[in-house]
C-alpha cells in the first residue's frame, strides 16, 4: 500500500494567514492526489482533485500543487469557516489511501 | 443534485455481520463507481471497497476476507456487508461516489455517514 504522510498533525493559524499544508507519498503517485476538508460531525468535502484542479463550488482561495511524492494544499487567506481538518488521498493505485489529517486550530 | 444516504443498524454485536445500504437519489447509479469508506472515532479515513454499476468490484486487501459489496441498480442502491466484526470495526461508515466514472478517483459526493458501534 502507498503510505500518505501529513505532518504536522495540527497547525495553529490566524484568520487572514496564508496556510500551506503538506502531504507526502511513500512512492511516486504522479498527480493522482486529492484534498478534502472535514468539519466535526460532517462528511469530508472534496476541495482539490488531481493535485491542482479545483472542485466545482470550492472557493478560489484554495489551491493545490505538487507531483510525484510531495504535494501542498494552500489557503491564500484563511477564513473563519476554514478551521477544520484536511486530508490528502492518493488515487494512483488500489487500495486508495488517506493521510492522517492536519487540523487547523485557532492561534 | 445527486445525494447519498446510508442506512442500517447502529449497533452490531461482536462476531456478527454489519450490513449497510446506500441509497442514491437525484441521479442514477449507472456509469459510476461507488465506494464505502469508514472512519473510527477520532481517527483517519479508510477506503473499504468500490463497485461499478455493472458489478465490477475492488476490495481493500486489509478487509477483503470479510467484506462483500453489492449493487441493486433498479433500487438505485449499493450495499456493504462486513462479517465477523470486532470493536476495531466501530466507525462512522460513509458511502461515496468516485468522481468522473473512474474506480481510482477522488470521492466527489458523500453520504452524511452512519455510526456503527460493535458491542461485546
Amino acid at each position: 500500500d502507498i503510505q500518505m504522510t501529513q505532518s504536522p498533525s495540527s497547525l495553529s493559524v490566524s484568520v487572514g494567514d496564508r496556510v500551506t499544508i503538506p502531504c507526502r507519498a511513500s512512492q511516486s503517485i504522479s498527480t493522482n492526489l486529492n484534498w478534502y476538508q472535514q468539519k466535526p460531525g460532517k462528511a469530508p468535502d472534496l476541495l482539490i482533485y488531481d493535485a491542482s484542479s479545483l472542485q466545482s463550488g470550492v472557493p478560489s482561495r484554495f489551491s493545490g500543487s505538487g507531483s510525484g511524492t510531495d504535494f501542498t494544499l494552500t489557503i491564500s487567506s484563511l477564513q473563519p469557516e476554514d478551521f477544520a481538518t484536511y486530508y490528502c488521498q492518493q488515487s494512483y493505485s488500489t487500495p486508495q489511501t488517506f493521510g492522517q489529517g492536519t487540523k487547523l486550530e485557532i492561534k | 443534485q445527486v445525494q447519498l444516504q446510508e442506512s442500517g443498524p447502529g449497533l452490531v454485536k461482536s462476531s456478527e455481520t454489519l450490513s449497510l445500504s446506500c441509497t442514491v437519489s437525484g441521479g442514477s447509479l449507472s456509469n459510476f463507481y461507488w465506494s464505502w469508506i469508514r472512519q473510527p472515532p477520532g481517527k483517519g479515513l479508510e477506503w473499504i471497497a468500490y463497485i461499478y454499476s455493472t458489478g465490477l468490484i475492488n476490495y481493500n486487501p486489509s478487509l477483503k476476507s470479510r467484506v462483500t459489496i453489492s449493487v441493486d441498480t433498479p433500487k438505485n442502491q449499493f450495499s456493504l456487508r462486513l462479517k465477523s466484526v470486532t470493536a476495531a470495526d466501530t466507525a462512522v461508515y460513509y458511502c461515496a461516489r468516485n468522481k468522473g466514472g473512474y474506480g481510482l478517483a477522488a470521492f466527489d459526493i458523500w453520504g452524511q455517514g452512519t455510526m456503527v458501534t460493535v458491542s461485546s
